[in-house]
């Protein structure tokens, strides 16, 4: 089973507006991350923003925010006044902290959304 | 704040041979982790490294193996390489062990571009 599932393969958003790239997760963990990072056609991966499981807020970093709904498995990212320099692959991917009954880090990608932003 | 980086950034290597990827943690980090990204899709774990030692291995053959060493640097290492092998091979590291969540996030370096022909 998908344990990251990002739906829409494309997306095009005007410079200016907002755009919300959407992202479902599955897992039985009680205590887990979701982080979002953008991927430049360069190929390196940019930690954009973390959502632990416990967090009662909403998590923001600058244009970026996190719409967290735990009752619906779901952690969209929400890019505010979009810029050109925002064009780029955008991954959603879940650390679960007993993945298996053991504690380490590893990251489940979702498939990615790419992201176009016209002028 | 030195971030991390990897060497060498492309490679290109016959199916059969085996090759060696770097990677240099960003300051301050004691765990680095290994992915394997195809073109077109998410990155997929191969293993961690913490204290020298693996921490987590995901669905990789055994000629897939990685070493980390006292500065917390790693490598990987891909034995008998297949026409699959060839991809994006991305480090990340990160803190491991201390209390919040968020220390554990792990950062990226720009990634080794691996052609098996």
């Amino acid at each position: 089973a998908q344990k990251i599932t990002q739906t829409q393969p494309g997306m095009f958003v005007q410079e200016k507006e907002a755009v919300t790239l959407d992202c479902t997760y599955d897992t039985s963990d009680p205590s887990y991350g979701l982080f979002w990072y953008k991927q430049p056609s360069s190929g390196e991966m940019i930690f954009l923003i973390y959502q632990g499981s416990y967090d009662q807020q909403n998590a923001t970093e600058g244009r970026y925010s996190l719409n967290f709904q735990k009752a619906r498995k779901s952690a969209n990212l929400v890019i505010s006044a979009s810029q050109l320099g925002d064009s780029a692959m955008y991954f959603c991917a879940m650390r679960e902290l007993w993945a298996g009954g053991t504690s380490y880090g590893k990251l489940t990608f979702g498939q990615g959304t790419i992201l176009t932003v016209h002028p | 704040e030195t971030g991390v980086t990897q060497s060498p950034t492309h490679l290109i290597k016959t199916r059969g041979q085996q090759v060696t990827l770097r990677c240099s943690s960003q300051s301050g980090h004691n765990t680095v982790s290994w992915y394997q990204q195809a073109l077109g899709q998410g990155p997929q774990f191969i293993f961690q490294y913490y204290r020298e030692e693996e921490n987590g291995r995901g669905n990789f053959p055994p000629r897939f193996s990685g070493l980390q060493f006292p500065n917390y640097s790693s490598e990987l290492n891909v034995n008998a390489l297949e026409l699959d092998d060839s991809a994006l091979y991305l480090c990340a590291s990160s803190l491991f062990g201390t209390s919040g969540e968020r220390t554990d996030t792990q950062y990226f370096g720009p990634g080794t571009r691996l052609t098996v022909l």
